[in-house]
């Protein structure tokens, strides 16, 4: 089976920058996507095909892919931003694969 | 504005069938270019894809749910279905239906918890 691996927290000051990472295997060779879920909400996309953003969802967020490490950044964090986010690629073997998600706190 | 809507029995006994409905507005399944997933999530634990189907009645499954499930849709009525046998406690979740654009998915419905019971 095909694995993503995101670090369980991250804690951000507002207005300052978070990353968050998702690794996997040759990761960079598949398009990778980020959604956030907040408490008892479904997820919601942020980030689809590495590094673009749906209508709607905030310049602040960007992304990168490439090599075994997707990265997801926040910048000006805002209190509003405070979530799991999860990394998803697709996988030709496994289909689609999802992240072990990652807390992100804001302080 | 495409939305999406799960139903479907909250509670299922052990050794029996899961049965889902999604239901699709703002959208026809019969002339989206779109894949439709089911997805779903235990509490506390990350997202694990289900499977999904085009609207010419082609599927995917997870390899490791593959065995026991199927994936229907029913166009003309505008939605699309989930059936899971035989199963157990460990298929307690929350289970989602989302519009699949082959890499992401980019509209979701809020979700319909399944407890499967003793």
């Amino acid at each position: 089976s095909y694995d993503l691996t995101q670090p369980p927290s991250v804690s951000v000051s507002p207005g300052q920058t978070a990353s968050i990472t998702c690794s996997g295997d040759r990761l960079g060779d598949k398009y990778v996507s980020w959604y956030h879920q907040k408490a008892g909400q479904s997820p919601l996309l942020v980030i689809f095909q590495d590094a673009k953003r749906p209508s709607g969802i905030p310049e602040r967020f960007s992304a990168s892919n490439s090599g075994n490490t997707a990265t997801l950044t926040i910048s000006g964090t805002q209190a509003t931003d405070e979530a799991v986010y999860y990394c998803q690629a697709w996988d030709s073997n496994a289909a689609f694969v999802f992240g072990t998600g990652t807390r992100v706190t804001v302080l | 504005q495409v939305q999406l809507q799960e139903s479907g029995p909250g509670l299922v006994k052990s050794s029996q069938t899961l049965s889902l409905t999604c239901t699709v507005s703002g959208a026809s399944l019969s002339s989206s270019t779109a894949y439709w997933s089911w997805i779903r999530q235990p509490a506390g634990k990350e997202l694990e894809w289900i499977g999904h189907i085009f609207a010419d009645g082609s599927t995917k499954y997870n390899p490791s749910l593959k065995s026991r499930v199927t994936i229907s849709i029913d166009a003309p009525k505008n939605l699309f279905s989930l059936r899971l046998t035989s199963v157990t406690a460990a298929d307690t979740a929350l289970y989602y239906c989302a519009r699949d654009r082959i890499s992401y998915f980019d509209v979701w419905g809020p979700g319909t918890l399944v407890s499967v019971s003793s």
